[in-house]
């Protein structure tokens, strides 16, 4: 079965730092991929996507993510974090366009002044 | 243009009740996905609907249903409301005939307290 891993459940930085979002995927053939963000009492807003072609996908708010197959990864890295970018996201993955997602547990991110 | 709307934004219930929770896409959206999202699961699948279709459900037990009328609008009730059901429900709306290949657009979600 798919499943979508985020091992780290909370990250603090400081603001102005660099971040990188963790994510692994469990599926034989490359999937759809999708980074969404929640801010507290809203809906989730996508930030990025990947489906094919360039593993290097730029999104909405200065994010990015790389896809390496090698390593069924899909983390999301910003250059520099701003006090904004304090919410929870979340790594969806879904493996064969069915407009289900599987999502991850979600990553808490702090960002200190 | 308005995005996904979710009535009602919160409710109590009690144990036994049932619920009905209402999703209007965004205008020209036809495929109309929910979700449950509590602490301890996470996010998970509900079902999909596409041209008052369901193309997909997830694994949960057939007290959860749903539907979707003609305008793409689109309920879900659950009925003998469990404690676990307490959750927040986020409904998504896609343009594209296949959900995933168009961007998702969530709703601000239904929260649901049973006691």
């Amino acid at each position: 079965a798919q499943s979508v891993t985020q091992p780290d459940i909370h990250i603090t930085v400081s603001e102005g730092a660099s971040l990188e979002l963790r994510c692994n995927y469990s599926y034989g053939a490359t999937p759809y991929l999708f980074w969404y963000v929640q801010s507290p009492g809203q809906g989730l807003q996508l930030l990025l996507k990947y489906f094919s072609g360039d593993t290097l996908v730029q999104g909405i708010k200065g994010f990015e993510a790389e896809f390496k197959r090698s390593q069924s990864s899909f983390n999301l890295r910003k250059p520099s974090v701003h006090w904004s970018d304090a919410a929870e996201y979340f790594c969806a993955v879904d493996s064969s366009n069915t407009g289900k997602l599987i999502f991850g547990q979600g990553t808490t991110l702090q960002v200190k002044p | 243009k308005a995005g996904v709307t979710q009535t009602p934004r919160y409710l109590i219930k009690t144990r036994g009740q049932q619920v009905t929770l209402s999703c209007s896409p965004i205008s020209g959206h036809r495929s109309v996905s929910w979700y449950q999202q509590t602490p301890g699961q996470g996010l998970q699948f509900l079902f999909e609907y596409f041209s008052e279709t369901q193309r997909n459900k997830g694994n949960f037990p057939g007290r959860f249903s749903g539907r979707q009328f003609s305008n793409s609008r689109s309920e879900m009730n659950v009925s003998t409301l469990e404690l676990g059901d307490s959750a927040l429900y986020l409904c998504a709306s896609s343009f594209g005939d296949r959900a995933v290949t168009g961007e998702l657009f969530f709703g601000e979600g239904s929260r649901l307290t049973v006691l």
